[in-house]
């Protein structure tokens, strides 16, 4: 079963406008979540986790228990923007440590 | 920053042999290390998860004889890719933790083409 679920692959936005990217995990217990970025030709990187509760670039990313989600949020899009998102869920388990990852999205900001 | 390398950055081989891909925490010792299938256009896979000095954790349908991982020390990782096949060709990436922060680090990744 999927734990990630990025329900956008592309999202398009114009630059100075709001951006959201959606991510609802499955997971019933305390999950901690991140978002990392992969700009063009670039590895990937993390861009914020929640249990930091800060702001990078202007993104934040509230969890949302009730509704199972962390979406990732900024008020005014720059150019720059522009790369692979991913939202990711750890699990600790018995056995260890995993990460899944969401199936990313795709956003453009249009200049 | 913590940096992850991986080697090779890519790699063409022939059906039927085995390749090799390590993954290298330089600044950093990583108790913890993943390894990720990523398909074109798709997310990335978890394959299997490692501990230093224990055996991988592998994820449902990930065959382990298939894709062997030996996490021999706190810096280094390696995923051998045994008897490769066309259908093993992929981008395989690996990331790294460090103790017990769990933040994970990525390599930039290896391409591997079987043919």
């Amino acid at each position: 079963a999927q734990r990630v679920t990025q329900p956008e692959k592309l999202l398009s936005v114009f630059k100075g406008a709001p951006v959201e990217l959606k991510c609802n995990y499955s997971y019933s217990g305390s999950p901690e979540l991140f978002w990392y970025v992969q700009y063009s030709r670039q590895r990937l990187q993390l861009l914020l986790r929640h249990i930091s509760r800060e702001s990078i670039k202007g993104f934040t990313a509230d969890l949302n228990k009730g509704e199972t989600s962390f979406h990732l949020k900024k008020p005014f899009a720059q150019e720059e923007d522009s790369a692979m998102y991913y939202c990711a869920l750890n699990l600790t388990t018995l056995t260890g440590n995993q990460f899944y990852f969401g199936t990313g999205t795709s956003l453009t900001v249009i200049p | 920053g913590a940096v992850v390398s991986q080697h090779p950055s890519w790699v063409i081989c022939k059906s039927g042999t085995s390749v090799k891909i390590e993954c290298r925490s330089l600044d950093f010792q990583a108790t913890t290390m993943f390894w990720y299938r990523q398909f074109p256009k798709q997310s990335l896979m978890l394959m299997a998860t490692s501990n230093e000095g224990s055996k991988a954790t592998y994820e449902q349908g990930v065959e382990k004889d298939k894709f062997l991982i030996n996490h021999a020390s706190l810096t280094l990782s390696t995923l051998t890719v045994t008897s490769a096949h066309p259908e093993d060709s992929s981008f395989y990436i690996c990331s790294a933790r460090k103790g017990r922060d769990t933040e994970a680090f990525f390599g930039q990744g290896t391409r591997l083409t079987v043919v």
